[in-house]
């Protein structure tokens, strides 16, 4: 079975600091995709990144970037220069590729403080 | 484009009865799933419907069941409540357009429908 390990319940920061965000995952399956969403508190999770198995690269999208590494199954978030708007929770997750088997599977989630 | 739209947002029920929450997927959008947040249990998945039909259900309860409409458009209804029951439910879409054997493309999820049950 997938399981997605974010080990880091709660992480506080001074604004303008670099956090990282820790998200390890298991899967059988050669083929998966990853994902990170931010959920501020009005509750709707917003989709961050994309990412499948094959494509190893890592990426920055301003002052976000992914660290993917298939080698030690994880799929880690940085955030760079961090501001008061960073703060929501943060969920990693994965999904396994079968055929019509179409779901998500996430992480415990990581709340993230940014204090001004 | 319009995002993922639900109703209620807010619902408060008793014990023993039934709701029924929508879910408006992102026009063009032809897969709808569901998933159930708690303090507790996390963020779980409950089912994923694509062209009217389920593809895949989660660990819940028959007491849990959905449907899809031919515009795509999703309910799902949770009979005989219970307090257990009382979550956010929230409802992603994802485009899907090659068909059901496409798989991990981007879910895009609404606002959720917060469930009280008293």
């Amino acid at each position: 079975a997938q399981k997605v390990t974010q080990a880091q319940t709660e992480i506080s920061v001074v604004e303008k600091e670099d956090v990282t965000l820790d998200c390890v995952y298991e899967t059988r399956d050669t083929t998966y995709y990853l994902f990170w969403y931010k959920q501020p508190p009005s509750g709707e999770l917003v989709f961050l990144i994309r990412r499948n198995s094959f494509d190893e690269q890592n990426e920055i999208s301003g002052r976000y970037s992914w660290n993917f590494q298939k080698s030690t199954s994880s799929f880690n978030f940085t955030i760079t220069a961090s501001q008061v708007v960073d703060s929501a929770v943060y969920f990693c997750a994965l999904s396994e590729s079968n055929f019509g088997n179409e779901k998500l599977t996430f992480g415990t989630g990581t709340r993230l403080t940014i204090i001004p | 484009k319009a995002g993922v739209t639900q109703t209620p947002r807010y619902l408060i029920k008793t014990r023993g009865q039934q709701v029924t929450l929508s879910c408006s997927p992102i026009s063009g959008h032809r897969s709808v799933s569901w998933y159930q947040q708690t303090p507790g249990q996390g963020l779980q998945f409950l089912f994923e419907y694509f062209s009217e039909t389920q593809r895949n259900k989660g660990n819940f309860p028959g007491r849990f069941s959905g449907r899809q409409f031919s515009n795509s458009r999703s309910e799902m209804n949770v009979s005989t409540l219970e307090l257990g029951d009382s979550a956010l439910y929230l409802c992603a879409s994802s485009h899907r357009a090659g068909g059901p054997s496409w798989v991990g493309e981007t879910q895009y999820f609404g606002p959720g429908t917060r469930l009280l049950v008293l």
